[in-house]
């Protein structure tokens, strides 16, 4: 079993949905961080955080701390959002354990 | 301009070789990264350098070795190249208070697509 897992492992939604991704870890973390990974295969770092929430234009990051879990929130989704998006969690000082990622597919 | 590139973005090879990889950083982070990613597209750590200093070294098979002469550079050097070295290699930056947790965002490379022949 991983030690970072995320649900689900693929999402297909219409545009102008509410989207959340799930992750759960089963580890002692410094932080967690949400990443982008594009349909070219770049990767992009959306969110780093330790504890509450953040928020970048559409895009809301939760961490709960005590139960382990963090959730990626997409508000009025948009075909470009369409991605993988990562979860990886920060253990000790520089070692980030990966999410196997969830492949997200907005439709027009 | 590219806050961290690599070179070259793909890279076919046959069994045997020697290659290397190349990543370099113009954002002024004290760490760098290399992160192999495999055909199920699952992520995970290979080195860690912090201020040219090893930090982390993940289990990785003593025929990749990592280079990096300045804090700017992480070379990843690959030897007598097995069918099970492809994948994209991806290499990233921080920055980190000395050793302490990593104090912001990942940067990554644009990844290095390598195929073992």
């Amino acid at each position: 079993k991983n030690e970072v897992e995320q649900s689900p492992q693929n999402l297909t939604a219409q545009e102008g949905e509410f989207i959340t991704i799930n992750c759960s870890y089963s580890v002692g973390i410094s932080a967690l961080h949400w990443l982008q990974q594009h349909p070219g295969g770049g990767i992009v770092s959306l969110f780093m955080l330790s504890s509450g929430k953040k928020k970048h234009g559409r895009l809301i990051a939760t961490i709960n701390i005590q139960e382990k879990h963090s959730s990626l929130h997409i508000t009025a989704s948009h075909p470009r959002d369409s991605a993988v998006y990562i979860c990886a969690v920060l253990r000790g000082a520089q070692k980030l354990v990966f999410g196997q990622g969830t492949r997200l597919t907005i439709n027009p | 301009d590219t806050a961290v590139s690599q070179t070259p973005k793909y890279l076919v090879t046959q069994m045997g070789n020697d290659k290397s990889i190349k990543c370099e950083q113009n954002l002024g982070h004290d760490t760098m990264y290399w992160y192999k990613q495999d055909s199920k597209k699952f992520l995970k750590i290979m080195f860690s350098y912090n201020n040219k200093e090893l930090i982390i070294n993940e289990t990785v098979p003593n025929r990749f070795s990592p280079k990096s002469p300045d804090k700017a550079h992480l070379n990843l050097h690959i030897n007598s190249l097995e069918l099970g070295d492809s994948a994209v290699y991806f290499c990233a930056s921080s920055h980190t208070a000395g050793l302490a947790v990593v104090t912001g965002e990942l940067f990554f490379g644009e990844g290095s697509r390598l195929t073992v022949l």
